[in-house]
Protein backbone atom coordinates (compact mmCIF):
# COMPACT_ATOMS: atom_id res chain seq x y z
CA UNK A 1 0.00 0.00 0.00
CA UNK A 2 1.62 3.20 -1.04
CA UNK A 3 -1.08 5.48 0.41
CA UNK A 4 -0.63 8.35 3.32
CA UNK A 5 -0.51 5.87 6.39
CA UNK A 6 -1.16 7.43 9.82
CA UNK A 7 -0.99 5.28 13.43
CA UNK A 8 -3.14 4.88 15.71
CA UNK A 9 -6.81 4.80 13.74
CA UNK A 10 -8.57 5.69 17.13
CA UNK A 11 -7.00 6.94 20.59
CA UNK A 12 -9.31 7.55 24.09
CA UNK A 13 -7.60 9.37 26.62
CA UNK A 14 -8.57 11.06 30.18
CA UNK A 15 -8.16 14.84 29.66
CA UNK A 16 -4.38 15.72 31.12
CA UNK A 17 -2.79 13.18 29.04
CA UNK A 18 -0.51 13.56 26.81
CA UNK A 19 -1.12 11.78 22.95
CA UNK A 20 1.08 11.42 19.99
CA UNK A 21 -0.06 10.59 16.48
CA UNK A 22 2.10 9.87 13.36
CA UNK A 23 1.83 10.17 9.79
CA UNK A 24 3.99 8.28 6.90
CA UNK A 25 3.51 10.10 3.88
CA UNK A 26 3.62 8.84 0.54
CA UNK A 27 7.08 8.07 -0.14
CA UNK A 28 8.12 10.07 -2.57
CA UNK A 29 6.28 13.34 -1.20
CA UNK A 30 7.99 16.04 0.21
CA UNK A 31 5.30 17.80 1.57
CA UNK A 32 3.34 16.94 4.49
CA UNK A 33 0.29 18.61 6.45
CA UNK A 34 -1.81 18.22 9.77
CA UNK A 35 -5.48 19.02 9.51
CA UNK A 36 -8.27 18.77 12.13
CA UNK A 37 -11.46 17.84 11.46
CA UNK A 38 -14.61 18.10 13.28
CA UNK A 39 -17.83 16.38 13.29
CA UNK A 40 -20.00 18.05 10.34
CA UNK A 41 -17.06 20.52 9.44
CA UNK A 42 -14.78 20.52 6.62
CA UNK A 43 -10.84 20.00 7.91
CA UNK A 44 -9.04 23.03 9.15
CA UNK A 45 -5.29 23.28 8.49
CA UNK A 46 -3.29 23.14 11.32
CA UNK A 47 0.46 22.80 10.13
CA UNK A 48 3.00 22.05 6.55
CA UNK A 49 5.98 21.11 6.21
CA UNK A 50 8.29 20.95 3.18
CA UNK A 51 10.98 18.05 3.94
CA UNK A 52 12.22 18.31 7.53
CA UNK A 53 11.41 22.06 7.97
CA UNK A 54 7.85 23.85 9.35
CA UNK A 55 6.98 26.54 7.41
CA UNK A 56 3.07 27.42 8.50
CA UNK A 57 1.86 27.02 11.58
CA UNK A 58 -2.06 27.62 11.86
CA UNK A 59 -3.45 30.15 15.18
CA UNK A 60 -5.28 26.84 16.25
CA UNK A 61 -1.86 25.26 16.58
CA UNK A 62 -1.75 26.11 20.53
CA UNK A 63 1.22 25.64 22.61
CA UNK A 64 -0.05 22.53 23.20
CA UNK A 65 0.12 20.82 20.03
CA UNK A 66 3.88 20.28 18.58
CA UNK A 67 4.44 18.43 15.52
CA UNK A 68 8.20 17.16 13.55
CA UNK A 69 8.96 15.93 10.96
CA UNK A 70 12.74 14.86 11.69
CA UNK A 71 14.06 13.19 8.51
CA UNK A 72 11.57 14.99 6.28
CA UNK A 73 9.74 11.57 6.10
CA UNK A 74 7.17 10.45 9.25
CA UNK A 75 5.84 13.10 10.78
CA UNK A 76 4.42 12.76 14.65
CA UNK A 77 1.56 15.07 16.00
CA UNK A 78 1.62 15.69 20.09
CA UNK A 79 -0.94 17.27 22.00
CA UNK A 80 -0.07 17.76 25.41
CA UNK A 81 -2.35 18.26 28.43
CA UNK A 82 -5.32 17.14 26.42
CA UNK A 83 -8.57 18.86 26.44
CA UNK A 84 -12.09 17.70 25.80
CA UNK A 85 -11.64 20.37 23.29
CA UNK A 86 -9.03 18.79 21.23
CA UNK A 87 -11.87 15.85 20.78
CA UNK A 88 -11.75 15.62 16.99
CA UNK A 89 -10.59 13.29 13.78
CA UNK A 90 -6.52 14.76 12.92
CA UNK A 91 -5.98 14.22 9.00
CA UNK A 92 -2.30 13.78 7.58
CA UNK A 93 -1.65 14.77 3.95
CA UNK A 94 1.00 14.87 1.61
CA UNK A 95 2.05 15.67 -1.46
CA UNK A 96 4.37 16.14 -4.47
CA UNK A 97 2.59 19.45 -6.15
CA UNK A 98 -0.66 20.41 -6.12
CA UNK A 99 -2.97 17.53 -5.48
CA UNK A 100 -3.14 16.67 -1.70
CA UNK A 101 -3.29 12.89 -0.64
CA UNK A 102 -5.33 12.20 2.62
CA UNK A 103 -4.59 9.18 4.89
CA UNK A 104 -7.69 7.63 6.88
CA UNK A 105 -7.31 10.06 10.28
CA UNK A 106 -6.74 9.42 13.80
CA UNK A 107 -9.86 9.77 15.85
CA UNK A 108 -9.14 11.77 19.07
CA UNK A 109 -11.78 11.17 21.84
CA UNK A 110 -11.12 13.08 25.71
CA UNK A 111 -12.90 11.95 28.35
CA UNK B 1 -8.18 35.72 3.01
CA UNK B 2 -10.06 32.85 1.40
CA UNK B 3 -13.21 31.75 1.71
CA UNK B 4 -15.27 28.65 0.32
CA UNK B 5 -19.19 28.92 0.41
CA UNK B 6 -21.04 25.28 0.01
CA UNK B 7 -25.08 26.30 0.70
CA UNK B 8 -26.06 22.60 0.34
CA UNK B 9 -26.17 20.99 3.41
CA UNK B 10 -27.59 18.01 1.68
CA UNK B 11 -28.53 16.97 -1.47
CA UNK B 12 -30.52 14.25 -2.63
CA UNK B 13 -30.23 12.32 -6.29
CA UNK B 14 -31.45 9.41 -8.06
CA UNK B 15 -29.62 6.51 -9.19
CA UNK B 16 -28.22 7.14 -12.41
CA UNK B 17 -29.06 10.54 -12.92
CA UNK B 18 -26.64 13.50 -12.53
CA UNK B 19 -26.34 16.08 -9.70
CA UNK B 20 -24.54 19.13 -9.17
CA UNK B 21 -23.51 20.14 -5.91
CA UNK B 22 -22.68 24.09 -5.28
CA UNK B 23 -19.28 25.96 -4.27
CA UNK B 24 -18.33 29.57 -4.27
CA UNK B 25 -15.08 30.89 -3.20
CA UNK B 26 -13.67 34.04 -2.33
CA UNK B 27 -10.07 35.39 -3.28
CA UNK B 28 -8.30 38.84 -4.09
CA UNK B 29 -5.61 36.93 -5.52
CA UNK B 30 -5.04 35.63 -9.33
CA UNK B 31 -3.51 32.69 -8.82
CA UNK B 32 -5.07 29.67 -7.31
CA UNK B 33 -6.74 26.22 -7.69
CA UNK B 34 -9.43 24.49 -6.41
CA UNK B 35 -9.96 21.42 -5.29
CA UNK B 36 -12.79 18.95 -4.80
CA UNK B 37 -12.65 16.00 -2.10
CA UNK B 38 -15.29 13.42 -1.45
CA UNK B 39 -15.37 11.88 2.13
CA UNK B 40 -17.23 8.89 2.94
CA UNK B 41 -18.29 7.94 6.23
CA UNK B 42 -14.90 5.83 6.51
CA UNK B 43 -13.61 9.29 6.85
CA UNK B 44 -10.98 8.80 4.18
CA UNK B 45 -10.87 11.67 1.91
CA UNK B 46 -10.49 11.24 -1.24
CA UNK B 47 -9.06 13.52 -3.90
CA UNK B 48 -11.58 13.82 -7.27
CA UNK B 49 -10.87 17.06 -9.40
CA UNK B 50 -8.53 19.59 -9.98
CA UNK B 51 -9.14 22.91 -11.81
CA UNK B 52 -6.22 25.96 -11.86
CA UNK B 53 -7.58 29.42 -12.22
CA UNK B 54 -5.89 30.15 -15.22
CA UNK B 55 -7.14 26.95 -17.24
CA UNK B 56 -9.34 27.77 -19.97
CA UNK B 57 -11.39 23.96 -19.67
CA UNK B 58 -13.31 22.70 -17.35
CA UNK B 59 -12.03 19.88 -15.80
CA UNK B 60 -13.41 16.41 -16.26
CA UNK B 61 -12.25 13.34 -14.65
CA UNK B 62 -14.27 10.14 -15.67
CA UNK B 63 -17.84 10.95 -14.26
CA UNK B 64 -16.97 13.76 -12.42
CA UNK B 65 -16.45 17.32 -14.06
CA UNK B 66 -16.13 20.75 -12.58
CA UNK B 67 -18.11 24.09 -13.76
CA UNK B 68 -15.98 26.87 -13.46
CA UNK B 69 -17.16 30.21 -13.99
CA UNK B 70 -14.79 32.57 -12.99
CA UNK B 71 -16.76 35.66 -12.93
CA UNK B 72 -19.06 34.27 -10.85
CA UNK B 73 -16.48 32.66 -8.32
CA UNK B 74 -18.18 29.43 -8.85
CA UNK B 75 -16.75 25.84 -8.92
CA UNK B 76 -19.59 23.82 -9.31
CA UNK B 77 -19.01 19.75 -9.03
CA UNK B 78 -21.10 17.56 -11.43
CA UNK B 79 -21.27 13.73 -11.18
CA UNK B 80 -22.93 12.01 -14.00
CA UNK B 81 -24.79 8.94 -13.80
CA UNK B 82 -24.54 8.78 -9.89
CA UNK B 83 -24.12 5.43 -8.62
CA UNK B 84 -24.93 4.44 -4.90
CA UNK B 85 -21.26 4.43 -3.86
CA UNK B 86 -21.31 8.15 -4.92
CA UNK B 87 -22.93 8.68 -1.24
CA UNK B 88 -20.73 10.48 0.96
CA UNK B 89 -19.66 14.14 1.88
CA UNK B 90 -18.27 16.36 -0.32
CA UNK B 91 -15.68 19.21 -0.08
CA UNK B 92 -14.76 21.87 -2.09
CA UNK B 93 -11.40 23.76 -1.42
CA UNK B 94 -9.14 26.26 -2.15
CA UNK B 95 -5.32 27.14 -2.13
CA UNK B 96 -3.84 29.90 -2.93
CA UNK B 97 0.22 29.99 -3.67
CA UNK B 98 2.47 31.97 -1.20
CA UNK B 99 6.00 31.93 -1.53
CA UNK B 100 9.13 33.51 -3.87
CA UNK B 101 8.10 32.52 -7.32
CA UNK B 102 4.35 31.75 -6.29
CA UNK B 103 5.46 28.24 -4.71
CA UNK B 104 2.48 26.89 -3.79
CA UNK B 105 2.81 25.79 0.31
CA UNK B 106 -0.34 24.02 0.24
CA UNK B 107 -2.56 25.17 2.67
CA UNK B 108 -6.02 24.21 1.54
CA UNK B 109 -9.18 26.60 3.06
CA UNK B 110 -12.11 23.67 3.08
CA UNK B 111 -15.89 24.59 2.55
CA UNK B 112 -18.63 22.73 5.10
CA UNK B 113 -19.45 20.48 2.74
CA UNK B 114 -22.20 18.99 1.25
CA UNK B 115 -23.86 15.01 2.23
CA UNK B 116 -25.09 13.74 -1.11
CA UNK B 117 -27.15 10.83 -1.20
CA UNK B 118 -27.60 8.43 -3.79
CA UNK B 119 -31.46 6.31 -3.78
CA UNK B 120 -31.84 3.36 -6.18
Amino acid sequence: DTGVSQNPRHKITKRGQNVTFRCDPISEHNRLYWYRQTLGQGPEFLTYFQNEAQLEKSRLLSDRFSAERPKGSFSTLEIQRTEQGDSAMYLCASSLVEKLFFGSGTQLSVL
Amino acid sequence: AQKITQTQPGMFVQEKEAVTLDCTYDTSDQSYGLFWYKQPSSGEMIFLIYQGSYDEQNATEGRYSLNFQKARKSANLVISASQLGDSAMYFCAMRVPRGAGGTSYGKLTFGQGTILTVHP
